[in-house]
């Protein structure tokens, strides 16, 4: 069975463009997961969905950051514009309880903001 | 907010020798999990813990959830090379979502 499917695993981009990144759950999740890595900050959860609805989008830094579920089986996280401050690995995770604690997590989407 | 605390930051251990790491917080957690991120990829659960004094293991893995719901243990017995790796530990209240510590750096030598 296919885990969580994120894309691109890279991307270089210059500060102003738009960033789009790509997340695929695991068939017959119902929660979906965006979490941010950095060496200072750690693993910061930006948002999270339940059956495709924005539950929590507390943890999104500023309004240049979006997410979007349309659909069960897949989910984007956009930057717009995007900063070199932004430069961090990117998780996409679902989990089948509304308890959240067994997180799946793909392998993230390394992004470098020049 | 609410932190967890992981001590140690990072360690070496030789191959075969056993490793401790522990997570601390100053707020009670009734769900601790433990879970490893290998180079490049994404964290993968290895325990979770749902009562206080608890103590499980998997394979040469043993975690225990702390008496006071403060804090929560893991030990690695007998290690080898594919150890290697971050180790983070999460705790969740109620309701609340998921906080993740700040991860110990595990480097084996061979």
């Amino acid at each position: 069975d296919a885990g969580v499917i994120q894309s691109p695993r890279h991307e270089v981009t210059e500060m102003g463009q738009e960033v789009t990144l790509r997340c695929k759950p695991i068939s017959g999740h119902d929660y979906l997961f965006w979490y941010r890595q950095t060496m200072m900050r750690g693993l910061e959860l930006l948002i999270y969905f339940n059956n495709n609805v924005p539950i929590d989008d507390s943890g999104m830094p500023e309004d240049r950051f979006s997410a979007k579920m349309p659909n069960a089986s897949f989910s984007t996280l956009k930057i717009q514009p995007s900063e070199p401050r932004d430069s961090a690995v990117y998780f996409c995770a679902s989990s089948l309880f509304r308890t959240n604690e067994k997180l799946f997590f793909g392998s993230g989407t390394q992004l470098s903001v020049l | 907010g609410q932190q967890l605390n992981q001590s140690p930051q990072s360690m070496f251990i030789q191959e075969g020798e056993d490793v401790s790491m522990n997570c601390t917080s100053s707020s009670i957690f009734n769900t601790w999990l433990w879970y490893k991120q290998d180079p490049g990829e994404g964290p993968v659960l290895l325990i979770a813990l749902y009562k206080a004094g608890e103590l499980t293991s998997n394979g040469r893995l043993t975690a225990q959830f702390g008496i006071t719901r403060k804090d929560s243990f893991l030990n690695i017995s007998a290690s080898i090379p594919s150890d290697v790796g971050i180790y983070f530990c999460a705790g969740r209240q109620y309701g609340n979502k998921l906080v993740f510590g700040a991860g110990t750096i595990l480097r084996v030598k061979s």
